[in-house]
């Protein structure tokens, strides 16, 4: 059983283009999450998706960012007119209910320049 | 708004030598997890905490809950150097936040010398 897969793994760009990265929960499951991490920081939450809705996106800044998560497909945290400030490693998550802890994928790091 | 708080936040620690990690977190939460995460990796979930006293152990990490002090630790026991790791606990967001809003600590980064 395959882990979430996260790609690219490492992606650059400039200031001002978009970012898209890519997420593939395991298999049998519908939650997914993604968290941004800062270098030397925990991890924060951004948003929590299942199948086509959003449920939680009180992480995610107001401006720039959207998520999806489509009926067919991986998720997708995409960034736009990416600043440096957004340089971090994203993380995403899945799992199958409550009770479960969150598996997290290797995560892709963003370096802006 | 709920915080969440390691210390240390850095440790250094001999081969064979046991050593306490502690957290701490400011309002009730339901449920408390401790996750490994070595460098440029993900992180790895080792404990769920779900009730006042419960205690998980795993090789030689042991991890406790203590709902009324809102304490959670990681007592880590004889260290061997595979242990090296960053180490961080984290907590159910219960206000405001949904089903997998967790909020982390900062983690402890921890380094087992021979």
């Amino acid at each position: 059983n395959a882990g979430v897969m996260q790609n690219p793994r490492h992606l650059v760009r400039r200031r001002g283009q978009e970012a898209r990265l890519r997420c593939s929960p395991m298999k049998g499951h519908s939650h997914v999450y993604w968290y941004r991490q800062l270098p030397e920081e925990g991890l924060k939450f951004m948003v929590y998706l299942q199948k086509e809705n959003i449920i939680d996106e009180s992480g995610m800044p107001k401006e720039r960012f959207s998520a999806e998560f489509p009926k067919e497909g991986p998720s997708i945290l995409r960034i736009q007119q990416v600043v440096r400030g957004d340089s971090a490693a994203y993380f995403c998550a899945s799992s199958t209910n409550y009770n479960s802890p969150l598996h997290f994928g290797n995560g892709t790091r963003l370096t802006v320049t | 708004e709920l915080k969440v708080e390691q210390n240390p936040l850095f440790l250094s620690m001999q081969e064979g030598k046991n050593y306490t990690i502690y957290c701490n977190y400011s309002t009730t939460s339901d449920r408390l997890y401790w996750y490994r995460q070595d460098p440029g990796k993900s992180l790895e979930s080792l404990f769920v905490l779900l009730s006042n006293g419960a205690v998980k152990q795993e090789g030689r990490l042991m991890a406790s809950l203590d709902t009324k002090a809102r304490l959670s630790t990681l007592h880590i026991t004889a260290a061997v150097h595979d242990l090296s790791a960053t180490y961080f606990c984290a907590v159910d967001n219960n206000y405001g936040g949904s089903q997998g809003n967790l909020i982390f600590g900062k983690g402890t980064k921890l380094s087992v010398k021979p």
